[in-house]
């Protein structure tokens, strides 16, 4: 069963635009996480956001959540080609991690 | 060493067959756990062993069989696969009170 509902399903945009993915959830959450997957690979973790945060920043990577909305999004600012990855929300609802949908973005040079 | 291992990278078996996945894991992480990915949807969780002993089962079919030798090792032992197996095979790991989990590389899998 899917915690999240991520959209859009996919974007493309260009080079130097920001990206900006949204994650819906169900439950009570105690922190919310972003995965990058590459083409049928392994995924990578990006960052962790607790229920007590509003945003956090790491490198070009700003997340917001919302719990009173049950909402999170992911912005990628200044994108590159490299960025082109499927990226997830995650979180542990219970006793396990629970992906969202997911968001294809494909950036292009 | 931050890196999870899997072997093999690809896996094509019939429906007779039986085969091993492996996971291999150097960073003292104790929980351990396998996903099943199908093509443009999310990781689904399979199995997660905490200190070598399985915690989670999610329900899946018998001809799937997880083992934990050691702390380092996770195996997915195959066993008369449908079709409808063949998918990414993704190992992680996490320390047991950690939400980050370290994925592998996968194992792409083709049931004929």
């Amino acid at each position: 069963s899917q915690q999240g509902e991520e959209d859009p399903q996919a974007l493309s945009i260009q080079e130097g635009e920001n990206a900006t993915m949204n994650c819906s959830y169900k439950t009570s959450i105690n922190n919310l996480q972003w995965y990058r997957q590459n083409s049928g690979r392994g995924l990578v973790h990006l960052i962790l956001i607790r229920s007590n945060e509003r945003e956090k920043h790491s490198g070009r990577l700003r997340v917001t959540l919302d719990t009173s909305k049950k909402s999170s999004s992911l912005l990628i600012t200044a994108s590159r080609a490299a960025d082109t990855a499927s990226y997830f929300c995650a979180s542990i609802p219970t006793d396990k991690l629970i992906f969202g949908t997911g968001t294809r973005l494909q950036v292009f040079p | 060493d931050t890196e999870v291992t899997q072997t093999p990278k690809h896996l094509v078996m019939g429906m007779t067959n039986k085969k091993s996945l492996k996971c291999e894991q150097h960073m003292g992480h104790r929980a351990m756990y396998w996903y099943k990915q199908k093509a443009k949807k999310p990781p689904e969780l399979m199995f997660v062993y905490s200190y070598e002993k399985l915690s989670i089962n999610e329900s899946v079919p018998s001809r799937f069989s997880p083992e934990c030798p050691n702390s380092s090792l996770l195996n997915l032992h195959l066993h008369a696969l449908q079709p409808e197996d063949s998918a990414l095979y993704l190992c992680a790991s996490s320390t047991p009170r950690t939400e980050t989990q370290y994925f592998g590389p996968g194992t792409r899998l083709l049931v004929l």
